[in-house]
């Protein structure tokens, strides 16, 4: 099983819908969550952190299930410009190998 | 304020050959990172310098090799190409062992023949 997993998609919505990805994680003791957004042949960029109590930034929300090992993260009211790949990152440790990136899950929004 | 720069943007080398990759992290930045992405997969860890050391090393064999500079800048080797050695290699920077917060430059895009 991998460490972080995620559904590869693509996600293929119309504009204005509201689309959610989740993401599993192997390691009960994992300590931190983000989630990153890779855009087609650019870098990732940190989105957003994943707090225990569930967080929100504008349209999207993020959410941590401890119980069940997963972070989901929601957007509503989706955009054109918010098509790109969704990277999981949960931090299993204390040193850099420990940052574990999930391969991605795609989303494609139509207008 | 610059960002992380990585240079090349791409690298095309034959099978055996040796490529040579560099990294600048932002200004303040004193933890460089190296990573693997290659084409459908996650990043995979590479390498952590901190303070002009090797501070954690990736599942990846001797072959790739890097060091940091006084200057916090960063140099990936990798010897002796292999065609699977073809991805995307990203550098980030974070402050001292901010793991959490990293910053990614461009990449660099390898492609061994």
């Amino acid at each position: 099983r991998k460490e972080v997993e995620q559904d590869p998609g693509p996600f293929n919505v119309p504009e204005g819908a509201t689309v959610a990805f989740n993401c599993t994680y192997s390691n009960s003791a994992s300590q931190s969550f983000f989630w990153y957004r890779q855009d087609c042949r650019k870098e990732p960029k940190l989105l957003m952190s994943v707090y225990s109590s569930g967080n929100e930034d504008g349209r999207f929300t993020a959410q941590l299930n401890r119980a069940s090992q997963y972070i989901s993260l929601l957007i509503r009211d989706s955009k054109l410009s918010d098509s790109a790949t969704y990277l999981c990152v949960v931090n299993m440790g204390s040193s850099a190998s420990k940052i574990i990136f999930g391969s991605g899950t795609r989303l494609s929004i139509r207008p | 304020e610059a960002g992380v720069t990585q240079s090349p943007t791409h690298l095309i080398k034959t099978r055996g050959q040796q490529a040579t990759l560099r990294c600048s992290p932002i200004s303040g930045h004193t933890s460089v990172y190296w990573y693997q992405q290659a084409l459908g997969l996650g990043l995979q860890f590479l390498l952590w310098y901190d303070e002009g050391e090797e501070r954690n090393r990736g599942n990846f064999p001797p072959r790739f090799s890097g060091r940091q500079f006084p200057n916090y800048s960063s140099e990936l080797n990798v010897n002796a190409l292999e065609l699977e050695d073809s991805a995307l290699y990203l550098c980030a920077s974070s402050l001292y062992r901010e793991h959490n917060e990293q910053f990614f430059g461009p990449g660099t895009r390898l492609t061994v023949l």
